[in-house]
């Protein structure tokens, strides 16, 4: 089955800098891959999500890069605020796998004033 | 945005009851919704696949007696953890899949639910 690896565990960063969290996934059947945020006590919200058509993926902040070759994507948070700080985990899943997603272990995230 | 509602968010329980956690799409029809199970700061943990109208489908290791599913209809689904015990004490989250619905909800997308806390005492 698919198996997905997440780094670092933990993050911190200063307000208004840059955050990279990377993932690696191991089945390269794999063609969706979103990232969710979850704050504490909270349910995962997703934030943003790549298919294995596009290479990078942008929504203001955050963007999404894909390299199926090396089957590794990474998030990418720019000028941080404090209420970025949150655990994020990216997730893939397979074509064909019923929609089941393989979640990597999450990185805590703290953006420091 | 899609909203998934789950219930309850925190529930305690004396070892040997039975804990019924609810997971409804607000906004939307999801044939199918997810069960995770999440300890303290680790990933999430997939459960079971639970299709409306049909057995749910439990992954490996998860006992199907011990955590019953439900999925009566498109926008809910339950999870029932029968004769609950210490260590069956985590952080529930279920996820509903998008199919049709209001135009903001993507399909294939998992929409999350708040999460259930639940203490066997």
């Amino acid at each position: 089955g698919e198996n997905v690896e997440q780094h670092p565990s933990t993050l911190s960063v200063q307000e208004g800098d840059s955050a990279v969290i990377k993932c690696t996934y191991s089945d390269s059947a794999s063609n969706y891959f979103p990232w969710y945020k979850q704050e504490l006590g909270k349910g995962p919200q997703l934030i943003i999500d790549i298919r294995s058509n596009v290479g990078e993926k942008k929504d203001q902040r955050i963007a999404v890069t894909l390299n199926k070759t090396a089957k590794h994507f990474s998030l990418h948070i720019t000028e941080t605020q404090p209420e970025d700080s949150a655990v994020y985990f990216c997730a893939a899943r397979p074509e064909g796998g019923g929609n089941k997603l393989t979640f990597g272990t999450g990185t805590q995230l703290k953006v420091e004033l | 945005g899609a909203v998934v509602s789950q219930h309850p968010s925190w529930v305690i329980c004396k070892s040997g009851t039975s804990v019924k956690i609810e997971c409804r799409s607000l906004d939307f029809q999801a044939t199918t919704m997810f069960w995770y199970r999440q300890f303290p700061k680790q990933s999430l943990m997939l459960m079971a696949t639970s299709n409306e109208g049909s057995k749910a489908t439990y992954e490996q290791g998860v006992e199907k007696d011990k955590f019953l599913i439900n999925h009566a209809s498109l926008t809910l689904s339950t999870l029932t953890v029968t004769s609950a015990h210490p260590e069956d004490s985590s952080f529930y989250i279920c996820s509903a899949r998008g199919a049709t619905g209001a135009v903001f909800v993507a399909k294939n997308i998992q929409y999350f639910g708040a999460g259930t806390r639940l203490s066997v005492l």
